[in-house]
């Protein structure tokens, strides 16, 4: 099956600082979403971006299907982005995600 | 607009004990997916429907069965439970590969 690998597991930054998180794929996928679980544990829908590049507010996103990785932006952060970030790949007949990374914004 | 709905939001239940879920997916949408999230843990897909047929199937224990009915909604259930199947259960619901929507979930407590 398809392995999903997400980097980097945990990640600590003050409020208002930058980040940028990866998610490798070892094939080739039909779609690939970003999923924030805030930490009431619900899973909340980021970006849908099999390739390209999409932007939502201070959130962006971009994947090189070709090279089998995507990274999500994460710019001026704030306390409420805290949470663990999963990047979910179609494959097969389900989608398969990735171990997550757990982000903690500090005020 | 309308998402997936997902009952009970909490449940506990005893060793041995029986449990049901139920999901009701966004309208229109043909495909159910059921997954189970452990403590610390990344959602590990369970099973599957499409337009109420089993499409695919994970690592769900034989103890645990699932139906999708003919109005669409899905019931996971599952028999003899254990510690160990304490989780945050997610249904979520997708048109072909499209963008999945995930319900809130039900996180179910064995006792």
């Amino acid at each position: 099956g398809i392995q999903v690998e997400q980097s980097p597991p945990d990640l600590i930054l003050q409020e208002g600082a930058n980040s940028t998180l990866r998610c490798n794929f070892s094939d080739s996928v039909n779609n690939l979403q970003w999923f924030h679980q805030n930490p009431w544990g619900q899973l909340i829908n980021l970006f849908y971006i099999p390739s390209g590049t999409k932007q939502n507010g201070r959130l962006s996103a971009t994947t090189v299907a070709t090279e089998r990785y995507s990274l999500l932006y994460i710019s001026s952060s704030q306390t409420t982005d805290s949470g663990v970030y999963f990047c979910a790949v179609y494959y097969g007949q389900n989608f398969v995600f990735g171990p997550g990374t757990r982000l903690s914004v500090l005020p | 607009a309308a998402g997936v709905i997902q009952s009970p939001r909490h449940l506990i239940k005893e060793k041995r004990e029986t449990a049901t879920l139920k999901c009701y997916p966004i309208p229109r949408h043909d495909t159910v997916y059921w997954y189970q999230q452990g403590p610390g843990q990344d959602p590990q897909f369970l099973i599957s429907f499409y337009e109420k047929m089993q499409s695919d199937k994970g690592s769900i224990p034989d103890r645990f069965s699932a139906q999708q009915f003919s109005d669409y909604h899905s019931e996971l259930n599952m028999s003899s439970l254990e510690l160990g199947d304490s989780a945050l259960y997610f249904c979520a619901s997708s048109l072909g590969a499209s963008p999945l929507h995930f319900g809130n979930g039900t996180r179910l407590t064995v006792t």
